[in-house]
């Protein structure tokens, strides 16, 4: 089993809907988690970090859940922009970056 | 504006060449990385180095050794290449010290190395 396991998608979602996709880690320990945006052949960004208590900013939501260790990301009405490859970042207790291979997701007109 | 730059966008070796990829940031980073990121693979650290002259090994640094002689500058060295070294590379740069890796990390362009 991976570290942490992503469904590669591809997620194709029309535009104005709201979308969500789950990252599972398998290490109870993990202490940080980040979604980062990758853009088709660009490097990856931040998008939000998640925080145990939930993250907001704007049209996306990143949830928590350590008792199932998985970590969310929602977007709700989305747009043609938001077409990208999501990445979720997990830290272990011993600081390691361990990254999932990513979600694909492809809003249509 | 955070910079972090890569010397080659797209880069074609030869099986046994010796290759050199640069990266350089003009953010004062202590912590500079080098991962490969492959199809249906999440990205894999190669080296990092979190001050010059130190470096340490990631999950995959084999047939791969990096020099760090400046802090802005983190090279890759492929001492003899092979196909399976053909990748895209993606060079990261975070602040801080040891918990420095739960900071941010700003990537570079990328390189996409095809080695034949």
């Amino acid at each position: 089993r991976k570290e942490v396991e992503q469904d590669p998608g591809p997620f194709n979602v029309p535009e104005g809907a709201t979308v969500a996709f789950n990252c599972t880690y398998s290490n109870s320990a993990s202490q940080s988690f980040f979604w980062y945006r990758q853009d088709c052949r660009k490097e990856p960004k931040l998008l939000m970090s998640v925080y145990s208590s939930g993250n907001e900013d704007g049209r996306f939501t990143a949830q928590l859940n350590r008792a199932s260790q998985y970590i969310s990301l929602l977007i709700r009405d989305s747009k043609l922009s938001d077409s990208a490859t999501y990445l979720c970042v997990v830290v272990d207790s011993n600081y390691q970056l361990i990254w999932g291979a990513g979600t694909k997701l492809i809003i249509k007109p | 504006d955070v910079k972090v730059t890569q010397s080659s966008r797209y880069l074609v070796k030869r099986t046994g060449e010796k290759v050199f990829l640069e990266c350089v940031q003009d953010m004062d980073h202590e912590n500079m990385f080098w991962y490969r990121q492959d199809p249906g693979l999440g990205l894999r650290l190669i080296y990092f180095s979190y001050d010059v002259k130190m470096k340490e090994k990631g999950d995959i640094p084999e047939g791969y050794s990096v020099s760090r002689e400046k802090k802005e500058r983190f090279s890759l060295i492929l001492e003899s290449a092979s196909t399976n070294q053909t990748s895209m590379y993606l060079c990261a740069s975070t602040p801080g010290t040891s918990g420095g890796l739960i900071y941010e990390q700003y990537f570079g362009p990328g390189t996409r190395l095809t080695v034949t």
